[in-house]
C-alpha cells in the first residue's frame, strides 16, 4: 500500500533558525497535506496542496507539491517557540469515491530559546 | 461550534476489559474515521465511515469495532483490551469524500483532541 517517508524524524534548532522537512513516496497522490500537532492536542491542518508543482505559503510556512506528485517539502522561516510540535505530511487519494489518506511518521521539532 | 469532540481524554484499562471511545462532530460531516498514534509510527487508520450505516476497515482494524447509527457519532469499541492497544486515539471527520479531483479544502480532516488509552 501507499507509504510515506518523512524526514528528518526530529530536529533540534535555535529560535530564529529556518526549518526544512520533506516527505517522499513511491506512490502518486492527488492531494498533499501538512499537519501540525501541538503537545496533548490533535493534528491541525497547516497547508493543503492540490496541484503538481504547487507552491503555497501560509505566513512563515511554505510548502510545495512535487511535480511528480510523489513528494513534498515544508519550510518554516525564522522559527519561534510556538512552532514546537510534531509535523505530519499526509498523502490523499481516491478509490471508487472513497477518500484514502496515509500519514508520514512525523517530524518532531524542538526549539531552544 | 465544537468541532470534533472525543471522550474520555484519558483511560486506564486492565487486559481483557472492554470500553468505548466516544466521538461526536457537529459539522454535519459525512466522513468520520479513527486513527491511532504510536511513537515513530505516525497516524494509522483503524476504521472509517462514509455515512450513517456504512463502515469499513482501515489499516489496523483488529481488536476494534465501530458503528455509525447517526451522522454525528462514531464510537470505537475495544471488546477485550490488550497491552498492544495502548496508544493515543484520534477521531477525525470531513465532508463527504469528493467525486473526482478536489479543488477546495472540503475533504480535509478535522481532528479531535485525542484519547490516551493505557492497557495494563
Amino acid at each position: 500500500g501507499q507509504q510515506l517517508n518523512q524526514s528528518p524524524q526530529s530536529m533540534f534548532i535555535q529560535e530564529g533558525e529556518d526549518v526544512s522537512m520533506n516527505c517522499t513516496s513511491s506512490s502518486i497522490f492527488n492531494t498533499w497535506l501538512w499537519y501540525k500537532q501541538d503537545p496533548g492536542e490533535g493534528p491541525v491542518l497547516l497547508i493543503a496542496l492540490y496541484k503538481a508543482g504547487e507552491l503555497t505559503s501560509n505566513g512563515r510556512l511554505t510548502a510545495q507539491f512535487g511535480i511528480t506528485r510523489k513528494d513534498s517539502f515544508l519550510n518554516i522561516s525564522a522559527s519561534i517557540p510556538s512552532d514546537v510540535g510534531i509535523y505530519f505530511c499526509a498523502g490523499q487519494w481516491w478509490v471508487q469515491g472513497a477518500q484514502k489518506l496515509v500519514f508520514g511518521q512525523g517530524t518532531r521539532l524542538t526549539i531552544n530559546p | 461550534n465544537a468541532g470534533v469532540t472525543q471522550t474520555p481524554k484519558f483511560q486506564v484499562l486492565k487486559t481483557g476489559q472492554s470500553m468505548t471511545l466516544q466521538c461526536a462532530q457537529d459539522m454535519n460531516h459525512e466522513y468520520m474515521s479513527w486513527y491511532r498514534q504510536d511513537p515513530g509510527m505516525g497516524l494509522r487508520l483503524i476504521h472509517y465511515s462514509v455515512g450513517a450505516g456504512i463502515t469499513d476497515q482501515g489499516e489496523v482494524p483488529n481488536g476494534y469495532n465501530v458503528s455509525r447509527s447517526t451522522t454525528e457519532d462514531f464510537p470505537l469499541r475495544l471488546l477485550s483490551a490488550a497491552p498492544s492497544q495502548t496508544s493515543v486515539y484520534f477521531c477525525a471527520s470531513s465532508y463527504e469524500p469528493g467525486q473526482g479531483f478536489p479543488s477546495s479544502g472540503a475533504n480535509v480532516l478535522t481532528f479531535g483532541a485525542g484519547s490516551r488509552l493505557t492497557v495494563l
